[in-house]
C-alpha cells in the first residue's frame, strides 16, 4: 500500500511568490492534517480536513495560507505571497476512523515538503 | 527509516497506573520532542528536552533522554482515561514519525 506522498520534497522561492504544496493521503483515508515545523521548533498543526471539509483549521497563521481538498482526495496547500518566516518543513498526515471502535486513530505521515524563502 | 521509533505499539493499562514508553533515534540530535494525537485530532506537543538534558519534567510527564544509546524514555504517572491517545517522539532534524504508542488507558 503506497504511503502520503507530498510534492515538491524541496522548494526555493523568493519572497513576494506563490507556491503550491500537494498531499495525496492514503487512498481510503477520510482524515487529512497539514502540519508545520519551522527550523529547530516543534511541529505546530495547521488544519485537519475530513474528507472535503474542513474540520479544524485553528492552526493556520494567516490569510496568505489556503489550503483545499477537492473531491476529498489530494490536498494543496498554497502559500501566497510567501514571507520569510513562512519557511520550514510542511508535513501532511491521512489517518481513517478504526473500524474496530478504538480511541485512537493513527497518522501516517508524509516525508514533508522542505520550503525555504529568500 | 523513520528517525523516531517508538515502542512498544500498544500499550493498555488501568486508570492510576503509570505507563512508560520508548524511542529511539539513529542520527546525533540537538533535541527530542514528545507528541500526543487524540482521537481524529492533530498533534499536540506536549514536552521537547535538550540533549543535554537527561530528564525533563512537566505535570505527570517525565522524559528521560540517553544519548550514549540514542533512546528516550516518556513516563506519565498516575494515568487518567484523557490520557488515551496515540504518542510520537520526533528529533529536531528529522520530523519523519514512526507508527507511535498507542495508549489505552481504562477506566
Amino acid at each position: 500500500e503506497a504511503g502520503v506522498t507530498q510534492f515538491p520534497s524541496h522548494s526555493v522561492i523568493e519572497k513576494g511568490q506563490t507556491v503550491t504544496l500537494r498531499c495525496d493521503p492514503i487512498s481510503g483515508h477520510d482524515n487529512l492534517y497539514w502540519y508545520r515545523r519551522v527550523m529547530g521548533k516543534e511541529i505546530k498543526f495547521l488544519l485537519h480536513f475530513v474528507k472535503e471539509s474542513k474540520q479544524d483549521e485553528s492552526g493556520m497563521p494567516n490569510n496568505r495560507f489556503l489550503a483545499e481538498r477537492t473531491g476529498g482526495t489530494y490536498s494543496t496547500l498554497k502559500v501566497q505571497p510567501a514571507e520569510l518566516e513562512d519557511s520550514g518543513v510542511y508535513f501532511c498526515a491521512s489517518s481513517q476512523v478504526g473500524t474496530s471502535g478504538a480511541s485512537t486513530d493513527t497518522q501516517y505521515f508524509g516525508p514533508g515538503t522542505r520550503l525555504t524563502v529568500l | 527509516s523513520q528517525q523516531g521509533e517508538e515502542d512498544p505499539q500498544a500499550l493498555s493499562i488501568q486508570e492510576g497506573e503509570n505507563a512508560t514508553m520508548n524511542c529511539s533515534y539513529k542520527t546525533s540530535i540537538n533535541n527530542l520532542q514528545w507528541y500526543r494525537q487524540n482521537s481524529g485530532r492533530g498533534l499536540v506537543h506536549l514536552i521537547l528536552i535538550r540533549s543535554n538534558e537527561r530528564e525533563k519534567h512537566s505535570g505527570r510527564l517525565r522524559v528521560t533522554l540517553d544519548t550514549s544509546k540514542k533512546s528516550s524514555s516518556l513516563l506519565i504517572t498516575a494515568s487518567r482515561a484523557a490520557d488515551t491517545a496515540s504518542y510520537f517522539c520526533a528529533t529536531d532534524n528529522d520530523m519523519r514519525f514512526g507508527a507511535g504508542t498507542r495508549l489505552t488507558v481504562k477506566p
